[in-house]
């Protein structure tokens, strides 16, 4: 069974640009969510999708959006770049939403130039 | 409000020697309990979880960890570390509505020969 893919891997941008990253969770799985990992901020939630339907949000700047398919599959963007925005970027996709164990991907690490 | 303490930000132990790796969190209700370890570059994989039961959970790669509702701890623990243990160890708790987990600051590990 495949795992959590998050696509690109690595991405290089110039602030005030936007990014598009991208969520596919494990076959089956409804909820995805992400979050930014900082070495100063640590690991912090985004936002949760499940069945196409934001469910949750955490507390980030409107710059920060994301949606899901009906396919389950996940994109966030992150518009009007600035240099603190660089960071991993994790999904993790779970079956159901509630609590349930997640599943992270290997994340995207972004670099704000 | 949820919140997640792990109060070693490094611990260094030698091959073969034991491992308690320390976890507190604020919590109103049962907590959902989550270890995940992270190796550079990566993202996060699951050792363990607590849902209810038992509150001595068994995980992956021979670690272990006690839910201790009294003192609002859950820590992990291994009997012998091997080298590839080395690597970022984070704390988890499930937040109150969907998939939103609050993580601690981290545990980096380094096993010395």
């Amino acid at each position: 069974k495949a795992g959590v893919t998050q696509t690109p891997r690595y991405l290089i941008k110039t602030r005030g640009q936007q990014v598009t990253l991208s969520c596919s969770p494990i076959s089956g799985h409804r909820s995805v969510s992400w979050y930014q990992q900082t070495p100063g901020q640590g690991l912090q939630f985004l936002f949760e999708y499940f069945s196409e339907t934001q469910r949750n949000k955490g507390n980030f700047p409107g710059r920060f959006s994301g949606r899901q398919f009906s396919n389950s599959r996940s994109e966030m963007n992150v518009s009007t770049l600035e240099l603190g925005d660089s960071a991993l970027y994790l999904c993790a996709s779970s079956l159901q939403t509630g609590s349930t164990e997640a599943f992270f991907g290997q994340g995207t690490r972004l670099t704000v130039v | 409000a949820q919140s997640v303490t792990q109060p070693d930000i490094h611990i260094t132990v030698s091959e073969g020697a034991s491992l308690e790796l320390r976890c507190n969190y604020s919590y109103g209700a049962t907590p959902y309990l989550f270890w995940y370890v992270q190796s550079p570059g990566q993202g996060l994989q699951l050792l363990l979880k607590y849902f209810s039961g038992d509150t001595l959970v068994q995980g992956i790669k021979g670690f272990e960890a006690e839910f201790k509702r009294s003192q609002s701890s859950f820590n992990l623990r291994k009997p012998s570390v091997h080298w590839s243990d080395a690597a970022e160890y984070f704390c988890a708790v499930g937040g109150d509505t969907g998939n939103q987990f609050y993580f601690g600051t981290g545990t980096s590990l380094t096993v010395i020969p």
